[in-house]
């Protein structure tokens, strides 16, 4: 089946210092990835959607110059989280479209990256 | 705002069948319906979908009312390794794409 990879899928650094998380498709095309947030005992929020060729679309209250997007290839989306602070800790996932497939199809998730601030 | 509303969480008894229900009350006509389920700090994992017609396949079946204001997921003989948090999505396939996740059921399998 259809493979959405994560990288990485730990990481822990100092408040300040910018993150940056890679989602791959392996064995489809791309043209469009989500970008997803996880606290603890919560569910899954959408941040974003990562456009091959074009500006990541953000939802309502997510800081586009906090989370900076780009998706540069039909098979890879970077989110990278700008000057980070303990708040910023949290369960990141993504999610991939094959854009060879019918509407109707489910997209495929990540295994996520859990970010640590210090 | 996420369309669908489960309960919060379920018991099952390991070798029984488990049933998770779904309301989607609002759900438009060209909406499809898609299950997912998230084991512990792992995304989550695709089980089944659909528009209208009942579904089956190797892992699960899904039934969804004629009225589709509401659907059920089946997993026919639960085993330990299905205790996961189980989520419904509503989606139309055009457009944006977008997953509005809900809160989910957490489904704990019992030996």
């Amino acid at each position: 089946g259809a493979v959405v990879s994560q990288h990485p899928s730990r990481v822990i650094c100092k408040s300040g210092t910018s993150v940056k998380i890679e989602c791959r498709s392996l064995d489809f095309q791309a043209t469009t990835m989500f970008w997803y947030r996880q606290f603890p005992k919560q569910s899954l929020m959408l941040m974003a959607t990562s456009n091959e060729g074009s500006k990541a679309t953000y939802e309502q209250g997510v800081e586009k110059d906090k989370f900076l997007i780009n998706h540069a290839s039909l098979t890879l989306s970077t989110l990278t989280v700008t000057s980070a602070h303990p708040e910023d800790s949290s369960f990141y996932i993504c999610s991939a479209r094959d854009r060879g497939g019918a509407g109707n199809q489910p997209q495929h998730f990540g295994d996520g990256t859990r970010l640590s601030i210090l | 705002d996420a369309k669908t509303t489960q309960p919060t969480s379920m018991d099952c008894a390991e070798g029984r069948a488990a049933n998770l229900p779904c309301n989607h009350s609002t759900i438009s006509g060209n909406e499809y319906v898609y299950w997912y389920r998230q084991i512990h700090s792992q995304g989550p994992q695709y089980i089944i979908h659909g528009l209208k017609n009942n579904e089956t396949n190797e892992m699960a079946s899904l039934i969804i009312t004629e009225d589709r204001k509401s659907s059920t997921l089946i997993l026919p003989h639960a085993t330990l390794r299905d205790t996961a948090v189980y989520y419904c999505i509503v989606m139309v396939p055009s457009g944006t794409y977008k997953y509005i996740f809900g809160t989910g059921t957490r489904l704990k399998v019992l030996a």
